[in-house]
């Protein structure tokens, strides 16, 4: 069965602090991952996948297959970065369905 | 473009009512799902339809049934509603291709609260 975790229900970093969301998974095939973003008063949105391995806003990712994680990472958190962060997981090949975690509200304090 | 757009936004029900949560996009995608969206729970997929004329349950799918009209709709029926269906209820379409983009689109989202 697939499953994310998102241990942090709230996370609170000062403007200019690192800033690490952690997300875990379970899953026996190979997994594809994503991070989606939902800023207030706006729609849920993607921010990034692991396949692509990009940096999105000065956010990234790393999936690391042995320790089950897709941790979303960021050097200097920025206010605009409060948000709600939800983990996703689906299949690489095939699967229709995601599965999400159960979101990290990000505050950042000026 | 519209995206995905819902109807309505707002919805106040008594137990035992009955609605159908609308959703449309203009994408052309032909994947759509429907998602409710509780606090502490995250997303969790109700049911969601993979081409035109399929539908398949999600994690959630009791108490809800769909219909995927065309390849633009994709409706949610609470036949009989329930307190415990009070939340906020996402439509989505998927875009996949073969060039890698893997993406899902939302809508704004239905505050539902059942009394």
């Amino acid at each position: 069965a697939q499953r994310v975790t998102q241990p942090e229900k709230l996370l609170s970093v000062f403007k200019g602090a690192p800033v690490e969301l952690k997300c875990n998974y379970s899953y026996s095939g190979s997994p594809e991952l994503f991070w989606y973003v939902q800023y207030s008063r706006q729609r849920l949105q993607l921010l990034l996948r692991h396949i692509s391995r990009e940096s999105i806003k000065g956010f990234t990712a790393d999936l690391n297959k042995g320790e089950t994680s897709f941790h979303l990472k960021k050097p200097f958190a920025q206010e605009e970065d409060s948000a709600m962060y939800y983990c996703a997981l689906g299949a690489l090949q095939g699967a229709q369905k995601l599965v999400f975690g159960q979101g990290t509200r990000l505050t950042i304090n000026p | 473009n519209a995206g995905v757009t819902q109807t309505p936004k707002f919805q106040v029900l008594k137990t035992g009512q009955s609605m159908t949560l609308q959703c449309a996009q203009d994408m052309n995608h032909n994947s759509m799902y429907w998602y409710r969206q509780d606090p502490g729970m995250g997303l969790r997929l109700i049911y969601y339809s993979a081409s035109e004329g399929t539908t398949d349950k999600g994690e959630v799918p009791n108490g809800y049934n769909v219909s995927r009209l065309n390849k633009r709709e994709f409706s949610l029926r609470l036949e009989s509603a329930a307190p415990s269906q009070t939340s906020v209820y996402f439509c989505a379409s998927r875009l996949r291709t073969s060039g890698g983009v893997d993406e899902q689109f939302f809508g704004p989202g239905t505050r539902l609260t059942v009394l």
